[in-house]
């Protein structure tokens, strides 16, 4: 069964004190890793696709990079505007329609 | 215009209400979905439409009527829901259905059952 585990749940930084959220994935043949980036009562918000190991994506204090197990999602300097919850997604199994989606990770960053 | 609008953004409704929530996308993605999100938790598939056909019915109960009446718009009528199907109910599309597609959310309609 696909399984897509999210470390840590919440996470609380002061401002500019860079970390890493981790997502670790058992999917048999990955076909891309999603992050999503979703605030309170709103919709997630698409930040980046990676689809091999040894990919990294960047937009603006975050970069993304994968391995054949994990992604990290990696926040350089953060501002309290970057406080919302990661999600992670990955394509469930045989599905050409479905993500198996973490339970996400609370960011909160404190100025 | 790169949005995806869902409206009401807040509804409650008792047990034996009929109502409706609506999304619409000016993209022209041939791919709209809906997901259920309950707190704390990730969202949660519950129907596709492709080419504004029922694609996939994720084992949804009845009470949750999905339409698509044309390319731009997704509507999903409630009926005799219980308490525990509160939540957020998210609308999403993609250019075309598949899974390496990358989604656009809606802002969601924030649902209570009384």
């Amino acid at each position: 069964e696909d399984q897509v585990t999210q470390s840590p749940e919440a996470l609380r930084l002061q401002e500019g004190e860079s970390s890493s959220l981790n997502c670790s994935y058992t999917v048999s043949g990955l076909r891309g890793l999603f992050w999503y980036r979703q605030d309170p009562g709103k919709g997630p918000e698409f930040l980046f696709t990676l689809y091999s190991a040894g990919e990294e994506k960047e937009k603006e204090r975050l970069k993304a990079t994968l391995t054949k197990k994990e992604s990290f999602l990696h926040i350089t300097a953060p501002k309290p505007e970057d406080s919302a919850t990661y999600l992670c997604a990955v394509p469930s199994g045989g599905s050409n329609y479905k993500l198996t989606f973490g339970k996400g990770t609370l960011l909160t960053v404190n100025p | 215009d790169t949005e995806v609008t869902q409206t009401p953004k807040h509804l409650v409704m008792g047990m034996t209400n009929k109502k409706s929530l609506k999304c619409e996308q000016h993209m022209g993605h041939r791919a709209m979905y809906w997901y259920k999100q309950k707190a704390k938790k990730p969202p949660e598939l519950m129907f596709v439409y492709s080419y504004e056909k029922l694609s996939i019915n994720e084992s949804v109960p009845s009470r949750f009527s999905p339409e698509c009446p044309n390319s731009s718009l997704l509507n999903l009528h409630l009926h005799a829901l219980q308490p525990e199907d509160s939540a957020l109910y998210l609308c999403a599309s993609s250019p075309r259905q598949g899974v390496e597609e990358k989604l656009f959310f809606g802002s969601g309609t924030q649902l209570s059952v009384l």
